[in-house]
């Protein structure tokens, strides 16, 4: 099974303030067709998931441009500028380019 | 508006089965592969099965399979998980989730299963 390493596993940030989240997996995420199948999903409290970015880069659909991603092969990033109240939650990656899908940890971000 | 519902869950004794559902809404429900997911209380996400659209492909996590059935009634709009020999380990609140290669773009609210004497 691919195993993704999320890093940090919590963040405390003030408003304003830039943060990124890193998630490296044990494989390449690069698929027969060329396309890296990494995303980026947040959990805020009480919540479901809400899909952020899709396919590495990707913004979902109504996501706020602070929220950008980057990566390739096995190194990804989350980066979230100028973070706000709302962004506050469990920040989770995942990979579907292998079964079994497979998520990362977490990354808890608080506002201080 | 594109909506998931599940439903099916509760308190049920080690050993015995449940049969969780999810109604779609707002699309083409039987364009699209669909997925169960899973989240123990206070820890993190577990994909769980993948059905495709037309149920040819069918993919379970190791640790459900023998035990979950993954299906759907596309006349219905709905997606089913069937499971068996219930174990402690899997309580958990259940999503139902739109495909997988764009990354999940739609949830469910989800549906708690509790496995417990």
């Amino acid at each position: 099974d691919v195993v993704m390493t999320q890093t940090p596993p919590s963040l405390s940030v003030a408003i304003g303030q830039s943060v990124s989240i890193s998630c490296k997996s044990s494989q390449s995420l690069v698929y027969s067709d060329g396309k890296t199948y990494l995303h980026w999903l947040l959990q805020s409290p009480g919540r479901s998931p809400k899909r952020l970015i899709y396919q590495v880069s990707n913004l979902g659909s109504g996501v706020p441009d602070r929220f950008s991603g980057t990566g390739s092969q096995k190194d990804f990033t989350l980066k979230i500028s100028r973070v706000e109240a709302e962004d506050l939650g469990v920040y989770y990656c995942a990979q579907t380019t292998h079964f079994p899908l497979t998520f990362g940890s977490g990354t808890k971000l608080e506002i201080k | 508006e594109v909506q998931l519902v599940e439903s099916g869950g509760g308190l049920v004794q080690p050993g015995r089965s449940l049969k969780l559902s999810c109604v779609a809404s707002g699309f083409t429900f039987s364009n699209y592969g669909m997925n169960w997911i899973r989240q123990a209380p206070g820890k993190g996400l577990e994909w769980v099965a993948y059905i495709s659209s037309g149920s040819s492909y069918i993919y379970y996590a190791e640790t459900v399979k023998g035990r979950f059935t993954i299906s759907r009634d596309n006349a219905k709009n709905t997606l089913y998980l069937q499971m068996t020999s219930l174990r402690s380990e899997d309580t958990a609140l259940y999503y139902c989730a739109r495909r997988y290669y764009d990354g999940f773009a739609y949830w469910g609210q989800g549906t708690l299963v509790t496995v417990s004497s």
